[in-house]
């Protein structure tokens, strides 16, 4: 069984520019998260996504951060215009239901500098 | 505020002990939690879990201890190996909003 693939590994920006990130969750997976993990923290959920629409955003930062789902299989998160404290693991997950167990792809390392 | 909480930021145990991780919260509302382990430039993955109307699950090598009433709960690795050697997270999810919370992670080195 494929995992949660997501693209690109490693995303270096200067600060003000715009980055997006690529997440395909597990086929069949109706949920879908994306989590951001500062160094020494724990991951902190953005938002979620049951099928394409949205379930908890929260704590996501609407004025820079935007995520969309289409069709409820990918998805993509946006940061526009991006700042120092943006840099971190930007980890999407996907479970077939909540509180079912998620399953994490390998994250995006972002620095923004 | 945070609502789960690893006190310890890192463990060191000798190949064949036990390893103990422990994990609290304050929110009454969690029903289910579950422990992650993370391995560097991998995301988590998915270890055991434990609902809040059990005290005990047990699954190989890891055990995991659920104490309401303390709102308290541990990792059990017996014996440790050094292939376990990662970053624990415990999570925790709120009924209400099937939110799932994360602690701040337990690093664990296993040395021989």
């Amino acid at each position: 069984e494929a995992g949660v693939a997501q693209s690109p590994r490693y995303k270096i920006i200067e600060k003000r520019q715009s980055v997006a990130f690529w997440c395909n969750p597990i086929s069949g997976h109706a949920t879908l998260y994306w989590y951001q993990q500062i160094l020494g923290q724990g991951p902190k959920l953005l938002i979620q996504f049951q099928n394409n629409g949205v379930v908890d955003d929260s704590q996501l930062p609407k004025d820079r951060f935007s995520a969309e789902r289409l069709k409820g299989v990918d998805s993509t998160l946006k940061i526009q215009p991006a700042k120092l404290e943006d840099s971190a693991v930007y980890l999407c997950a996907s479970s077939l239901a909540t509180p079912e167990k998620l399953f994490f792809g390998s994250g995006t390392q972002l620095s923004v500098l | 505020d945070q609502q789960v909480k690893q006190n310890s930021p890192s463990l060191s145990v000798q190949e064949g002990r036990i390893s103990i991780l422990n994990c609290d919260y304050t929110n009454s509302m969690f029903d289910y939690f579950l422990w992650y382990k993370k391995y560097p430039a991998e995301g988590p993955t998915f270890l055991i879990s434990i609902s809040s109307i059990k005290d005990k699950n047990e699954d190989g090598r890891f055990t995991v201890f659920l104490n309401k009433s303390a709102k308290h709960l541990s990792l059990h690795i017996v014996p440790s190996q050094p292939g376990d050697s990662a970053v624990y997270f415990c999570a925790a999810s709120d009924y209400n909003t099937d939110k799932l919370i994360f602690g701040t992670g337990t690093r664990l080195q296993v040395f021989p």
